[in-house]
């Protein structure tokens, strides 16, 4: 089925930089969701992305998508301790079936 | 308030026996899903539904069963077939816009040991 690569698997992050996350696809996307599982919790929907080069912005987190729909990338400027969790990105593989990917587990040095 | 309950949120279980997971939904979302989280590992589809009476497998159905009856539930059995059960189960609900999935809502999950 429709899979989608997330890299890196890990984020040590000093608190106060910035960091990215990415979702590669070898196929054309009609559009990606991007999830947050802080530890011991569930995944939270962070947004979803639709246009081909589609850039989102939520506060420190800017969300992109690729001009050819096949890639993604969360960036998050001056980490903080609540950043901290696992970054999810999820693909339609049909029209009800979400994939997602293995995650980010981001780790933040204060 | 509106959400997904599942129960129970922590269960043992020996070798060969089933054992049933429950999700409700009061959000009155048509689908629903069922995904299994292994330690440092992403979310693996089990089964989803999109409409009463009907559901379809997953990526990693084997050794599962569901139903849905109701349109506000979609519980999980985990049968004795199941080699490797011991995992985090998450069950989640999306409305369908314009026939396809929105975004997911999850419950807190069930963590699932076999002893």
């Amino acid at each position: 089925g429709q899979q989608v690569m997330q890299i890196p698997q890990y984020q040590h992050v000093q608190e106060g930089e910035d960091f990215t996350t990415y979702c590669n696809s070898s196929t054309t996307l009609s559009n990606i969701q991007w999830y947050k599982q802080r530890p011991g919790g569930h995944p939270v929907f962070l947004i979803q992305l639709v246009k081909s080069g589609e850039v989102k912005k939520q506060k420190r987190l800017t969300f992109q998508f690729g001009e050819a729909k096949k890639n993604s990338s969360l960036h998050i400027t001056a980490t903080q301790t609540t950043d901290v969790g696992t970054y999810f990105c999820a693909i339609r593989a049909n029209d009800y079936k979400l994939s997602f990917g293995a995650g980010t587990t981001v780790t933040v040095r204060a | 308030d509106g959400g997904i309950t599942q129960s129970p949120k922590y269960l043992f279980r020996k070798e060969g026996q089933n054992v049933t997971l429950s999700c409700e939904q009061n959000l009155n979302h048509d689908a629903m899903y069922w995904y299994r989280q292994d330690p440092g590992q992403g979310l693996r589809l089990i089964y989803y539904s999109q409409i009463v009476n009907d559901f379809q497998k997953g990526d990693i159905a084997e050794g599962y069963s569901v139903s849905r009856e109701k349109k506000e539930s979609f519980p999980l059995t985990v049968t004795s077939a199941q080699k490797n059960p011991t995992a985090f189960y998450l069950c989640a609900s999306s409305v369908l816009a314009g026939g396809h999935t929105g975004e997911l809502f999850f419950g807190e999950g069930s963590r699932l040991t076999v002893l």
